[in-house]
């Protein structure tokens, strides 16, 4: 059973430049969620995918943007990049449940440098 | 504000000691979990406490939560040098099942063979 995949793993660009990042959630999950996490710091979250929507969403600008497709798997757009933006950028899936805890699992993560 | 707070930042130790991690949070939760990362990778989940419970188990980690503190701690027994890693704790709110989950900036651990 594949766990939660994500690609690249690694990724370079410079300034100005847009990106899309990649993931596959966990065999039989509906949920994914992004987060962006600075060297040294803990994740901070960026939004999460629920059938096919945007359902949370945290502080970051419009340049981050997201989707998700009919087989729950989703991509991480950013546009305009700035030297901020370097960070490992990590995927968790989960599987909806109302009312109850909806444990995370999360992919490797994709290293993303800007110059 | 971030929700979580880890204490210490870096701690380095012995094999075979102890090691306490604190973790403090402002507002009321429904769920604490900590995690480990290794070496900028993946997270891993190592234990979910929820708020009303004030003490969970799992192997030699040992979880505490005083939600009148707001504050949890891990201690994990009989320290090896793979425990090295980075601890996060994260908090998900009481709004809604799926409320975004919110982490702390992290305490690193050392073990020193």
């Amino acid at each position: 059973d594949a766990g939660v995949t994500q690609s690249p793993t690694h990724l370079i660009k410079t300034r100005g430049q847009q990106v899309t990042l990649r993931c596959s959630p966990k065999s039989g999950h509906d949920t994914v969620s992004w987060y962006q996490q600075a060297l040294g710091q803990g994740p901070q979250f960026i939004f999460q995918y629920y059938e096919e929507e945007e359902r949370q969403r945290g502080n970051f600008p419009d340049r981050f943007s997201g989707h998700q497709f009919p087989n729950y798997s989703s991509e991480l757009n950013v546009n305009a990049l700035l030297l901020g933006d370097s960070a490992l950028y990590l995927c968790a899936s989960s599987l909806y449940s109302a009312g109850s805890y909806n444990e995370q699992f999360f992919g490797p993560g994709t290293r993303l440098t800007v110059l | 504000s971030q929700q979580g707070e880890e204490d210490p930042q870096a701690l380095s130790i012995q094999e075979g000691e102890n090691a306490t991690m604190n973790c403090s949070y402002k507002t009321s939760i429904n769920n604490l979990q900590w995690y480990r990362q290794n070496s900028g990778r993946g997270l891993v989940h190592l234990i979910l406490i929820r708020s009303n419970e004030r003490e969970k188990h799992s192997g030699r980690l040992r979880v505490t939560l005083d939600t009148s503190k707001k504050s949890s701690s891990l201690l994990i027994t009989a320290s090896r040098a793979a425990d090295t890693a980075s601890y996060f704790c994260a908090t998900d709110g009481k709004k809604t099942s799926y409320d975004k989950v919110i982490f702390g900036p992290g305490t690193s651990l050392s073990v020193i063979p």
